[in-house]
């Protein structure tokens, strides 16, 4: 069974450019997550969605959007980047409320 | 949990010794919690996991010890191996919320 897919690994922008990043989860589950890990820290949560629609968001701006498909797969937008945006971003999914989430091996964005 | 700094607390032990990494959570209302494994450039993995009506859980080589009343979780792992080297996070999850709150991550060290 796969597990959850990001995409793509690495993307590059520049400051003030749109980036998207793109998350596949495992097949089954409902609920996606995504959380920033900036070089050297934990794991900051960004937002939440499940069957669709968002449930949660963390402390960001909202520059940070993202969206579910009815597939469940989900993207995440950054607008107007900013070079402290520069982080690896990881998706994650679980199957219901209660239930472990597992991670893609995330993207990794650069804003230069 | 709470992410800060940019120095992770430093575990180093030798090939068959045992390791203990230890977690402080905030939240009295937390009814479940997680310990993740995260190898340099790869996505956290689910390591073990246990609900607060427990105060053990055994999994291979891996123990997850809970103490509610100091918000205290700890990850014993038994005969460590150079392959357990990384940094690993607990987070922990709010009864009727799904967003999981990762603590700041402790690395360890195995040499050979």
């Amino acid at each position: 069974e796969a597990g959850v897919t990001q995409s793509p690994t690495h993307l590059i922008k520049t400051r003030g450019q749109q980036a998207t990043l793109r998350c596949s989860p495992i097949s089954g589950h409902t609920s996606v997550y995504w959380y920033q890990q900036a070089l050297g820290l934990g794991l900051q949560f960004l937002l939440w969605y499940d069957e669709g629609e968002e449930r949660n968001r963390g402390n960001f701006p909202p520059r940070f959007s993202g969206r579910q498909f009815p597939n469940y797969s989900s993207e995440l937008n950054v607008n107007a980047l900013e070079l402290e945006d520069s982080a690896l971003y990881l998706c994650a999914s679980s199957s219901e409320v209660s239930t472990e989430a597992f991670f893609g091996q995330g993207t990794r964005l650069t804003v230069v | 949990g709470e992410s800060v700094g940019l120095h992770l607390p430093t575990l180093s032990v030798q090939e068959g010794d045992n390791s203990i990494i230890n977690c402080a959570y905030s939240n009295s209302a937390s009814d479940y919690f997680i310990w993740y494994k995260q190898e340099s450039g790869k996505g956290p993995q689910f390591i073990i996991d246990i609900r607060s009506n427990m105060d053990k859980r055994q999994g291979q080589r891996v123990t997850v010890l809970l103490n509610k009343t100091v918000k205290h979780l700890s990850l014993q792992i038994a005969a460590t191996q150079p392959g357990d080297s990384a940094v690993y996070f607990c987070a922990d999850r709010l009864s009727g919320y799904s967003t999981l709150t990762f603590g700041k991550g402790t690395m360890l060290l195995v040499s050979p």
